[in-house]
């Protein structure tokens, strides 16, 4: 499968901050990328798709202008939590699909977000 | 949009035991069904798919079978052992490759 990596794996940062995730596809050029929620003991929620060149699409209730999602690359993604509060704190996951023509996705190690 | 439903959402069983967990999904469109399996932490594994022109496939201990008349699909492991112990996702996509997914079950394993 694909091999999706994130960084940084754990990060603390102070309300009303901005936090950048990046999110990079290793052993092939993703053109679409997705960004997940997962809050504790819960089920994976999709925040949007990121699409190589082009605006993201979100999902309904997720605010575009406090989730910045920027793909300028075929590799990578970034996600940008813009003026963080306690309530952004989840685990967030990025995943690509196993190559051109699979539906399959592989998921990036995740990103754990704690704001004070 | 799709609405995909787990049940149970947690499920002990003995060791060598079978283990059973069904999903139902809502869109008659969707047709790729995957299952994860999520260990505390960690990204969710991809660790088998199903296919709608497929009605069962097999993975050694794990299989997964499709009613697409009924809208369901469920996970079968069998001979469990305690490092299966983990939580299960299922997930339905579409051709849009969107995925939905289930609330999850929390499977424990007893040695």
């Amino acid at each position: 499968g694909a091999v999706v990596s994130q960084h940084p794996s754990r990060v603390i940062c102070k309300s009303g901050t901005s936090v950048k995730i990046e999110c990079r596809s290793l052993d092939f050029q993703a053109t679409t990328m997705f960004w997940y929620r997962q809050f504790p003991k819960q089920s994976l929620m999709l925040m949007a798709t990121s699409n190589e060149g082009s605006k993201a699409t979100y999902e309904q209730g997720v605010e575009k202008d406090k989730f910045l999602i920027n793909h300028a690359s075929l590799t990578l993604s970034t996600l940008t939590v813009t003026s963080a509060h306690p309530e952004d704190s989840s685990f967030y996951i990025c995943s690509v699909y196993g190559g051109a023509g699979t539906d399959t996705q592989y998921f990036g190690p995740g990103t754990r977000l704690t704001v004070l | 949009g799709e609405n995909v439903e787990q049940h149970p959402s947690t499920l002990s069983v003995q060791e060598g035991d079978s283990a059973v967990i069904k999903c139902t999904y809502s869109d008659s469109a969707s047709n790729y069904f995957p299952w994860y399996k999520q260990e505390l932490g960690k990204r969710p594994q991809l660790i088998i798919d199903i296919r709608s022109n497929v009605g069962e496939k097999k993975d050694q201990r794990i299989a997964v079978t499709l009613n697409k008349t009924a809208k369901h699909f469920s996970l079968h492991i069998t001979e469990t052992q305690p490092e299966d112990s983990a939580v299960y996702f299922c997930a339905a996509s579409n051709a849009g490759n969107m995925l939905t997914f289930g609330g999850g079950t929390r499977l424990m394993v007893k040695p």
